[in-house]
């Protein structure tokens, strides 16, 4: 059965630095985009970043960019998430995700567990 | 970016009832519009994609419509485990975008 099992989440000072992972198993990973989505406690979704299948085509949302870096590793079956200059409003629960067939138009099928993130000093 | 509008952002329900939660796009995403339910403590699962097709597993009782710029999710009759909040999203373009949420709970 599809697993995405993330960690990495904790304390971190403002304008520190952390790196998620989010270790997959039951599927091939390398044929399938990921995706990495956070929820701010007690807010909705917020969409954070997507890489194909390769590697090469990546995406961010503006509230990260330049700041965040999504990249995997396919031999090892891994996602990850470094953040960078992290601010108190990147406190959240940050899931990995799978997004469900190989288009950009793929919803997100498969989800982690979360792990949280908060910024604060 | 596309924004995505969900109305309403909460509603009460008895089980047995028929709920629809409306999502708007603020632009054309061509029908790549999902929904997902989320209960508190827990990840997302999702429900429906490309507005209209059910995930496998899920009951029935749950479907999708529209075309754009509104799309619909319908939940036929009501059941305990179905309080929880719906979010809608668009998959058409990046950033991907959520609705704010819809929170349904038992009256």
């Amino acid at each position: 059965q599809v697993q995405l099992v993330v960690s990495g989440g904790g304390l971190v000072k403002p304008g520190g630095s952390l790196r998620l992972s989010c270790a997959a198993s039951g599927f091939t990973f390398s044929d399938y985009y990921m995706s990495w989505i956070r929820q701010a406690p007690g807010k909705g979704l917020e969409w954070v970043s997507h890489i194909s299948r390769s590697g090469a085509t990546i995406y961010y949302a503006d509230s990260v960019k330049g700041r965040f870096t999504i990249s995997r590793d396919n031999a090892k079956n891994s996602l990850f998430l470094q953040m960078n200059s992290l601010r108190a409003e990147d406190t959240a629960v940050y899931y990995c995700a799978r997004l469900g067939r190989p288009d950009t138009g793929a919803p997100e099928d498969y989800w982690g567990q979360g792990t949280l993130v908060t910024v604060s000093s | 970016d596309i924004q995505m509008t969900q109305s309403p952002s909460s509603l009460s329900a008895s089980v047995g009832d028929r709920v629809t939660i409306t999502c708007r796009a603020s632009q054309s995403i061509s029908g790549y519009l999902n929904w997902y339910q989320q209960k508190p403590g827990k990840a997302p699962k999702l429900l429906i994609y490309d507005a209209s097709s059910l995930q496998s597993g899920v009951p029935s009782r749950f479907s999708g419509s529209g075309s754009g710029p509104d799309f619909t999710l319908t939940i036929s009759s009501l059941q305990p485990e179905d309080f929880a909040t719906y979010y809608c999203q668009q998959s058409y373009s990046a950033p991907r975008t959520f609705g704010q949420g819809t929170k349904v709970e038992i009256k």
